[in-house]
């Protein structure tokens, strides 16, 4: 199974300041993405990243809130740009692995006040 | 538009007892379903999935899944309090695997 690693774990923001997100995996893998989990909600996916080119976003998802980097197979980022308190949320990388499975990291709690 | 729905509960299940979560889901397209475990502060942890219709065990865990009534349920034997978290389901479809469609979870609390 893929082991995935997510920096920082925990963040307190200030509003109006971005902050990102890296998503380690310790294998290469074809699809990663993206979800948000607002408190007391379930996940929602934000968007696929891919790799070396334009991440595709789902529908309420900008790239100008959420730029997402994909430089390679076993890495990603997600940027959450000028924040308000209602980005306050977890954010969690997922993974397919080699067979097919799919995985999440450990996410990265975010509050900004 | 495309839904998956669950019970919020609370499920307060005896512990020992069987606890029996039920999703459903609107989009006849979904492919595979998938059951993950969520404590309180934690990430997501995969229970299990199933794309056959019909019943898969794994453990004390098995998904039932029923395509024609478009539900997908999950049976957790020998409930134990370390049982005790939020349970989502989880649907791919076709064409966007990986790509996963959240229902909103059930609390499941086990009593000893």
């Amino acid at each position: 199974s893929a082991v995935i690693s997510q920096k920082p774990s925990r963040d307190i923001c200030q509003r109006g300041t971005s902050l990102t997100i890296q998503c380690q995996v310790d294998s290469q893998v074809t699809m990663m993405f993206w979800y948000r989990q607002q408190p007391g909600q379930s996940l929602t996916l934000i968007a696929t990243a891919n790799q070396g080119s334009e991440a595709t976003y789902e529908s309420g998802f900008v790239i100008d809130k959420f730029p997402i980097s994909r430089p390679n197979l076993t890495f990603s980022t997600l940027t959450v740009s000028n924040m308000s308190p209602e980005d306050s949320s977890i954010y969690l990388c997922s993974v397919v692995d080699s067979g097919n499975t799919i995985y999440f990291g450990e996410g990265s709690w975010l509050t900004v006040v | 538009q495309k839904e998956v729905e669950q019970n919020s509960g609370p499920l307060s299940v005896p512990e020992g007892a069987i606890a029996s979560l039920n999703c459903t889901y609107s989009d006849r397209g979904s492919q595979s379903f998938f059951w993950y475990r969520q404590y309180s502060g934690k990430s997501p942890e995969l229970i299990m999935f199933i794309y056959s219709n019909g019943d898969k065990e794994d453990g004390r865990f098995t998904a039932q899944l029923n395509k024609a009534s478009q539900y997908v349920s999950l049976l957790i034997r020998d409930s134990q309090p370390s049982d005790s978290a939020t349970y989502l389901c989880a649907v791919t479809l076709v064409d966007s695997w990986g790509k996963l469609q959240f229902g909103a979870g059930t609390q499941v609390v086990v009593t000893p």
